[in-house]
């Protein structure tokens, strides 16, 4: 089974502050993806990877960097955390060879910022 | 641009009910599309996808069907259950990369 893991499930942070969430998946995927959900806008894309040290932006990249040294690992980086950050993070992967393009989850980390 | 429109929930349903979450989208070409499912506390779950019109994707007891004609990707169940409490979001994919997200439907299973 694939599993991709979220450094934290819960986490709260000042405003002002930086920002780690880190994502490891086990199965060798190529392509990872850093989404933030927050409701009645379902998911929007921030960032994504399509192998180590390639990065792309989504469609909502501002506030964000990420980093992508290692294949397995995909961090999203929040430079000066905002209340208007606090969300649900949920990182993604998914192998460029897979026919059926499915993309696998982690659990989400939810963020507070105060 | 490319877009998901998926039915405002919450959607709350007795046990064996059948179930209809619709979902149409834009897109221009000819995007894969998907349903994913996040049950409480968890991550997304792909739940059934399919690539071409009249292509239909099935999975656990639900079913949509692509329909060019009417740009629709209606999820369908005919008895649902308490365990498919969860909430389920339509998504296009319309080029090598990216998946675009509906805002997602909460669906609620009285017993």
């Amino acid at each position: 089974d694939v599993k991709v893991t979220q450094s934290s499930r819960y986490l709260v942070k000042r405003t002002g502050e930086k920002v780690f969430l880190e994502c490891v998946q086990d199965m060798d995927h190529e392509n990872m993806f850093w989404y933030r959900q927050d409701p009645g806008l379902g998911l929007r894309l921030i960032y994504f990877s399509y192998d180590v040290k390639m990065k792309e932006k989504g469609d909502i990249p501002e506030g964000y960097s990420v980093s992508r040294e290692k294949k397995e690992r995909f961090s999203l980086i929040l430079e000066s955390a905002s209340t208007n950050q606090t969300s649900m993070y949920l990182c993604a992967s998914r192998s460029s060879q897979d026919p059926k393009e499915t993309q696998y989850f982690g659990p989400g980390t939810r963020l507070l910022v105060l | 641009g490319d877009s998901v429109t998926q039915m405002e929930g919450p959607v709350t349903l007795s046990e064996e009910a059948f179930l209809t979450i619709n979902c149409t989208y834009t897109a221009t070409g000819y995007p894969s599309l998907f349903w994913y499912v996040q049950y409480p506390g968890e991550g997304l779950q792909l739940l059934l996808k399919a690539t071409k019109a009249d292509d239909k994707g099935s999975n656990k007891g639900f079913e949509a069907t692509y329909r060019k004609e009417t740009t629709s990707f209606h999820l369908e169940k005919g008895s649902v259950q308490v365990s498919d409490s969860a909430v389920y979001f339509c998504a296009l994919k319309p080029s090598a990369s990216k998946i675009i997200f509906g805002s997602g439907t909460r669906l609620s299973i009285r017993p």
